[in-house]
């Protein structure tokens, strides 16, 4: 029930491609999906987060796309840049009154010049 | 600005030595975290404290020992580690709890740049 899977496990896609990133989550307690962009001998950098009450979060060229009956959502990098390249974690939360955040396994992303 | 800061950047110890790591923070968060991360992996929650008290320790060996002296400030003091114990130390912090208000704190951490330890 506290899991978030998510797939793939590493991605490599062509300059200027769409990257795809997905997440899956058992609680349906949790009404708070951010998306952790990290960059090797960084800490995590917080990208993007959608809450349930909206299908869609964009924000620049990082679009989050929220499934709720599914309880799935993903992470789409548009136009993706050689820069983009990083490992990428979902994660899931209560948005209030709690403290434990649960995050995917991540998914480390080369994008090719 | 949504910085928290780590030091040291590095740190080598012996299985013997006693050091800290420490982080800081000054978004007026009144909740802050310590996460362990191995290659590869998401972090790993180890402690939480809430308004400088200790909330969550997730059963984390006695020879890490956290400490909060105020509300910006949080140490992590390392004593007869393993070489097992080697990661990526990280220090996060959240709004955490508002105390005397109806609306609840929201939980969006943030992260510092970590402390890369190597235990020899």
């Amino acid at each position: 029930q506290q899991q978030v899977k998510q797939s793939p496990q590493s991605l490599i896609v062509q300059k200027g491609g769409i990257s795809i990133i997905n997440c899956a989550y058992e609680n349906t307690a949790f009404d708070y999906f951010p998306w952790y962009q990290q960059f090797p001998g960084k800490g995590p950098a917080l990208l993007i987060a959608i809450r349930p009450d909206v299908s869609e979060k964009k924000e620049g060229r990082f679009t989050i796309s929220f499934n709720k009956s599914a309880k799935q959502f993903s992470l789409h990098i548009m136009d993706s840049q050689p820069g983009d390249s990083a490992t990428y974690f979902c994660a899931a939360s209560p948005y209030t009154g709690g403290f434990k955040t649960i995050f995917g396994a991540g998914t480390r992303l080369f994008v090719k010049a | 600005d949504t910085e928290v800061t780590q030091t040291p950047k590095h740190l080598v110890m012996g299985m013997t030595n006693k050091k800290s790591l420490k982080c800081e923070q000054h978004m007026g968060h009144r909740a802050m975290y310590w996460y362990k991360q191995k290659a590869k992996k998401p972090p790993e929650l180890m402690f939480v404290y809430s308004y400088e008290k200790l909330s969550i320790n997730e059963s984390v060996p006695s020879r890490f020992s956290p400490e909060c002296p105020n509300s910006s400030l949080l140490n992590l003091h390392l004593h007869a580690l393993q070489p097992e114990d080697s990661a990526l130390y990280l220090c996060a912090s959240s709004q955490g709890a508002v105390a005397g208000r109806k609306t609840k704190a929201k939980n969006i951490q943030y992260f510092g740049a970590g402390t890369r330890l190597s235990v020899l």
